[in-house]
């Protein structure tokens, strides 16, 4: 079945760097876009990060542009996110979630990972 | 970035009652709306896309309609298993935007 298993979560302080995985199966990765999604403790959902099903198009919430990095390693199914310069606001449940639809860019969400927890804390 | 305004933020109800959330987009987003439900320590759960249409497997219950910039979540009679937060998502812009949540609450 269609699964998706977010790890590299952890505490780190401000400044700090973190990267994280989502590994997919159960589908053809290469073929949907993919998506960052975070939820702060007791708040709702912030999307973060889309990267087009062949890599080449990025897109970025604000709140991240310029500090985070989103890719894919197809070979690997695997999706990533590289966070650097944290800042405690950036504590949150990071979900990885698949593009509905293979290849439309802009596509509800479905499946979601259950998820990874990042602290920024000193 | 396109604004979603969920009402009401939470929602007190009955078993059995029939329940609207409504959301809004601060410009047109055509039909390009989702909705989730998510269960405390659970993952978002896709429910409706483009606006009206039931994502396989949900029940019936479940509704959604508008266009433009006004949109509902009806649920006809509400079930033990709808106990949840809803969400709703525009997926109009690559900068995806997300509702800030509707509670639905147990009276």
């Amino acid at each position: 079945q269609v699964q998706l298993v977010e790890s590299g979560g952890g505490v780190v302080q401000p400044g700090g760097s973190l990267r994280l995985s989502c590994a997919a199966s159960g589908f053809a990765f290469s073929s949907y876009p993919m998506n960052w999604v975070r939820q702060a403790p007791g708040k709702g959902l912030e999307w973060v990060a889309l990267l087009s099903y062949d890599g080449t198009n990025k897109f970025y919430a604000d709140s991240v542009k310029g500090r985070f990095t989103i890719s894919r390693d197809s070979s690997k199914s695997t999706l990533y996110l590289q966070m650097d310069n944290l800042r405690p606001e950036d504590t949150a449940l990071y979900y990885c979630a698949r593009g509905r639809w293979q290849q439309l860019v802009l596509t509800p969400f479905d499946p979601w990972g259950q998820g990874s927890l990042v602290t920024v804390s000193s | 970035d396109i604004q979603m305004t969920q009402s009401p933020s939470t929602l007190s109800a009955s078993v059995g009652d029939r329940v609207t959330i409504t959301c809004r987009a601060s410009q047109s987003i055509r039909s390009w709306l989702a909705w989730y439900q998510q269960k405390p320590g659970k993952a978002p759960k896709l429910l409706i896309y483009k606006a009206s249409s039931l994502e396989t497997g949900v029940p019936s219950r479940f509704s959604g309609s508008g266009s433009g910039t006004e949109f509902t979540l009806t649920i006809s009679s509400l079930q033990p298993d709808d106990f949840a937060t809803y969400y709703c998502q525009q997926y109009n812009s690559y900068s995806s935007t997300f509702g800030q949540g509707t509670k639905v609450e147990i009276k």
